[in-house]
């Protein structure tokens, strides 16, 4: 069965340095994946995603992520990160079949002044 | 953005009162999804819509029925709400099929 891992709940990171938040998935072809981002009391937005071709793929805000089939991975990483990243992060794969999305539990940003 | 509001925003009711919650898009995209979110269990799918009058269920559907008359419009019904259904209902999009677009969310606490 298909899954997704985000292996960090919660992460810290202080404004101006870098960001990587991990993805881990299950699946046995070439998936679709998706990272997503939900600022408190909103809705989720997406942020990037992969279907085929360039690994590395380049999202909105700044963002980034790279498909490793290798490691079926596909984390997510910013260079330089602002207060207004802080956010909750979701990892996404879609499903084998009726176009559902398998998801992530969700990596929770907190940024340090 | 793409087009989708959902109504009410927010939402209390007592236990064993009937609920339904209204998704309405702009975007006339064919596939459209009621999650459910909660803290520790994430974004689970209670059900969702291929088509107009053509839904399914999703992996928590139990106590919940929903309806599609109009490509535009999907709604969820709770037919006698409980207070493990107090939650952050959310609505999502697609068209392709995987691409999800959400909605802001609907707050419903059953007391």
């Amino acid at each position: 069965a298909q899954s997704v891992t985000q292996p960090d709940i919660h992460i810290t990171v202080s404004e101006g340095a870098s960001l990587e938040l991990r993805c881990n998935y299950s699946y046995g072809a070439t998936p679709y994946l998706f990272w997503y981002v939900q600022s408190p009391g909103q809705g989720l937005q997406l942020l990037l995603k992969y279907f085929s071709g360039d690994t590395l793929v380049q999202g909105i805000k700044g963002f980034e992520a790279e498909f490793k089939r290798s490691q079926s991975s596909f984390n997510l990483r910013k260079p330089s990160v602002h207060w207004s990243d802080a956010a909750e992060y979701f990892c996404a794969v879609a499903a084998d079949s009726n176009y559902q999305l398998i998801w992530g539990a969700g990596t929770k940003l907190i940024i340090k002044p | 953005d793409a087009g989708i509001t959902q109504s009410p925003r927010h939402k209390v009711t007592e236990t064993g009162t009937p609920v339904t919650l209204r998704c309405h898009q702009t975007e006339n995209h064919r596939y459209m999804y009621w999650y459910r979110q909660d803290p520790g269990h994430g974004l689970r799918l209670i059900h969702y819509s291929y088509g107009v009058k053509d839904t399914d269920k999703g992996e928590v559907s139990d106590g919940y029925s929903v309806s599609r008359s109009k490509t535009e419009d999907f709604l969820l019904t709770l037919e006698s709400a409980t207070s493990s259904q107090t939650s952050v209902y959310f609505c999502a999009i697609s068209e392709p099929p995987y691409e999800q677009y959400f909605g802001p969310g609907t707050r419903l606490t059953v007391t």
